[in-house]
């Protein structure tokens, strides 16, 4: 079964350092999503993205934030500055259409910032 | 205002036992409505989407009522392996939206021998 996985399961980083977190959406999906929960708290929506550009963001995904489609398969959040609330974890989601809003979610990234 | 709202659980049952799940949504603008499910450290997956006429997945029975902005789910005959928090998820899917899922904070529920 075609599924989203995404690397690393687990990244710990210092305040102020950059990160990157990978995605491989299922191959036939055109719009790709990032979501995340910080712990004990509900999943909030970051960022949607199609055709190469972002569609849809949240009040959440500041300029610190940024993602990327680098190649046909990766799609990547990158966050610039961490920040110590920046710790959750990081879903990624991909969909096959517009109407057919059922996300298929990777197994997520648990971000640890110190 | 909170956007979803649900039960805040968590809901201890026995196996055999029939439980429900309510939610509302503060927007009558949403367009789409689903159950996830998520297991504990997990990604949140997919149970089954809602519609106003009401569905039924074997066990598992989801009613919308857009008027009143009231989305259930019921679990009938409950499994230890239905122990999980359940997810109440809305989405816009309005204009030129992909449609962002809204999510509630979810319904914790632990299935007892």
């Amino acid at each position: 079964e075609p599924e989203v996985t995404q690397t690393p399961s687990h990244q710990v980083t210092q305040m102020g350092q950059e990160v990157i977190l990978r995605c491989v959406p299922i191959s036939n999906h055109l719009y790709f999503y990032w979501y995340r929960q910080i712990l004990g708290q509900k999943v909030e929506f970051l960022v949607s993205f199609y055709n190469n550009e972002i569609s849809e963001k949240s009040e959440i995904f500041d300029d610190q934030f940024s993602v990327e489609r680098p190649d046909g398969s990766n799609f990547t959040l990158k966050i610039r500055s961490t920040k110590l609330e920046d710790s959750a974890m990081y879903f990624c989601a991909s969909s096959r259409t517009e109407m057919n809003t059922e996300a298929f979610f990777g197994q997520g990234t648990r971000l640890t910032v110190v | 205002r909170k956007e979803v709202e649900q039960d805040p659980g968590p809901f201890n049952v026995p196996e055999g036992a029939t439980v429900a799940f309510n939610c509302t949504y503060s927007n009558s603008a949403s367009q789409s409505f689903f159950w996830y499910r998520q297991d504990c450290r997990k990604e949140p997956k997919l149970l089954m989407s809602v519609y106003s006429s009401g569905n039924e997945d074997g066990r598992f029975t989801a009613q919308l009522n857009r008027a009143s902005q009231y989305i259930s789910l019921l679990i009938r005959d409950s499994k230890l392996s239905d122990s999980a928090t359940y997810l109440c998820v809305v989405n816009m899917n309005y204009g030129g939206s992909q449609g962002n899922l809204i999510f509630g904070k979810g319904t914790k529920l632990s299935v007892k021998p």
